[in-house]
């Protein structure tokens, strides 16, 4: 089992949707949780983070954990096509700043 | 500001040879680290530092060497480089290196793309 697992996509939502994006993780120690876009050719970029039980909302991103289940999702809500993009899962599992990602899912918004 | 600059941007690279890749940033931040990311397998560290002065190993550390001589630079070298080394290489630095309760976000420079032949 992979310690942070992503759906490889693509995910194909229409503009003006809701996408939804899901990652789970392996290690139930895990502290800090990230959510990184990424555009073909381009480095990764932080969108959200979040590191309590519950949602955290920036815009029209929202990041959901639960430690409990061992999942973290990020939804957007209203999606353009400019979000296409891949979105990568990372997991802090020991609180010191070691990232580990999963291989990120392809999310493609449609006019 | 910059940010994080690497060099080069893309490099190929006959088997064998010894290469360094370069990373750069002027953030003043205390950490930084080398990640490659391949198709399908995401991002993987392979060494990091905490501060000038230290190093340590990631997840794939094989057949990598680091240094980190001042805050600034932290250059990624291949001794002799092999086929299974070709990918993209990510550059990144934190203002800290985390800790208990101390979170630091990771920032990422332009990447370059390695090809070993």
């Amino acid at each position: 089992q992979k310690e942070v697992e992503q759906n490889s996509g693509p995910l194909s939502v229409p503009e003006g949707a809701i996408a939804s994006l899901n990652c789970t993780y392996s290690d139930r120690g895990s502290q800090s949780f990230f959510w990184y876009r990424q555009y073909s050719g381009k480095s990764p970029e932080l969108i959200m983070s979040i590191y309590s039980n519950g949602d955290k909302e920036d815009g029209r991103f929202t990041a959901q954990l639960n430690k409990a289940s061992q999942y973290v999702s990020l939804l957007i809500r209203d999606s353009q096509p400019s979000d296409s993009a891949t979105y990568l899962c990372a997991v802090d599992p020991r609180g010191y700043n070691k990232l580990i990602f999963g291989a990120g899912t392809r999310l493609a918004v449609h006019p | 500001i910059a940010g994080i600059t690497q060099a080069p941007t893309s490099q190929i690279l006959a088997a064998g040879r010894r290469m360094t890749l370069r990373c750069t940033q002027d953030m003043r931040h205390n950490a930084m680290y080398w990640y490659r990311q391949d198709l399908g397998l995401g991002l993987r560290l392979i060494h990091y530092s905490n501060t000038a002065g230290t190093t340590g190993k990631g997840e794939v550390p094989d057949g990598y060497s680091v240094s980190r001589a001042n805050t600034d630079d932290f250059p990624l070298t291949l001794a002799s480089a092999v086929p299974s080394q070709t990918s993209v290489y990510f550059c990144a630095s934190s203002e800290t290196s985390g800790g208990p309760n101390r979170f630091a976000t990771q920032y990422f420079g332009p990447g370059t793309r390695l090809t070993v032949l």
